[in-house]
């Protein structure tokens, strides 16, 4: 049981390149969530999802597209990266169908857009 | 709107003393549930501790207590006998029943635990 996983762990891209972020899954959770980590912003949400074929905006959502084509993973894509960019990316997880509200996270990815 | 107000943006505290932590929240819900998050150097967010707001009791998880204030929406936690390894970010959080899970998150609390 891997839990959260996060693709790749590091990344550079230039300003304007793309990359799509994998986050992948194996507890069946139905929620799945992009978060980005900036120093003293602590964590904000970009996009959600509440199910296979969902996908909702959070409080960040610009410059940035997701997909969930199957349950278990999230993509986070960034088709014209910026500097501002530049961040932490947290996924995390949670069940749907019980009442544990715990997320689980995967180890992030560090993204530096130059 | 729904906030979450960390106070401390850095503590201290020597090994095998005792730290608390603050937080605050604000919601117009009545049923929601807390929690801390540890974040270390390694980046790794850890689920220290959850409270459901409809329980009096405060959850304890060995050395992890909170002081859970439903009136005062006040969530603090305490850490007993603290050790080097509580070094780390520490987030407080909580999220309405039914609210999509969305968490709201406080900014942290920077604590350092020294020899």
């Amino acid at each position: 049981n891997a839990g959260v996983t996060q693709t790749p762990k590091f990344r550079v891209l230039k300003t304007g390149q793309s990359m799509t972020l994998l986050c992948a899954q194996d507890m069946n959770h139905e929620y799945m969530y992009w978060y980005r980590q900036d120093p003293g912003m602590g964590l904000r949400l970009i996009h959600y999802s509440v199910g296979e074929g969902t996908t909702a905006k959070g409080e960040v959502p610009d410059g940035y597209n997701v997909s969930r084509l199957k349950k278990q993973n999230f993509l986070l894509g960034l088709e014209s990266a910026a500097p501002s960019q530049t961040s932490v990316y947290f996924c995390a997880s949670t069940m749907g169908a019980t009442l544990s509200y715990e997320q689980y996270f995967g180890p992030g990815t560090r993204l530096t857009v130059t | 709107a729904q906030t979450v107000t960390q106070s401390q943006p850095e503590m201290s505290v020597q090994e095998a003393e005792t730290v608390t932590l603050s937080c605050t929240y604000d919601t117009s819900e009545n049923n929601y549930y807390l929690f801390w998050y540890k974040q270390p150097p390694s980046r790794q967010m850890i689920l220290v501790i959850r409270q459901e707001a409809y329980k009096q009791q405060n959850a304890t998880e060995n050395r992890f207590s909170v002081n859970f204030q439903k009136a005062a929406k006040s969530f603090s936690l305490k850490i007993s006998d603290s050790q080097l390894g509580d070094t780390a970010m520490y987030f407080c959080a909580f999220i309405n029943a039914g609210n999509n899970r969305k968490l709201i998150w406080g900014l942290g609390t920077s604590l350092a635990v020294n020899p």
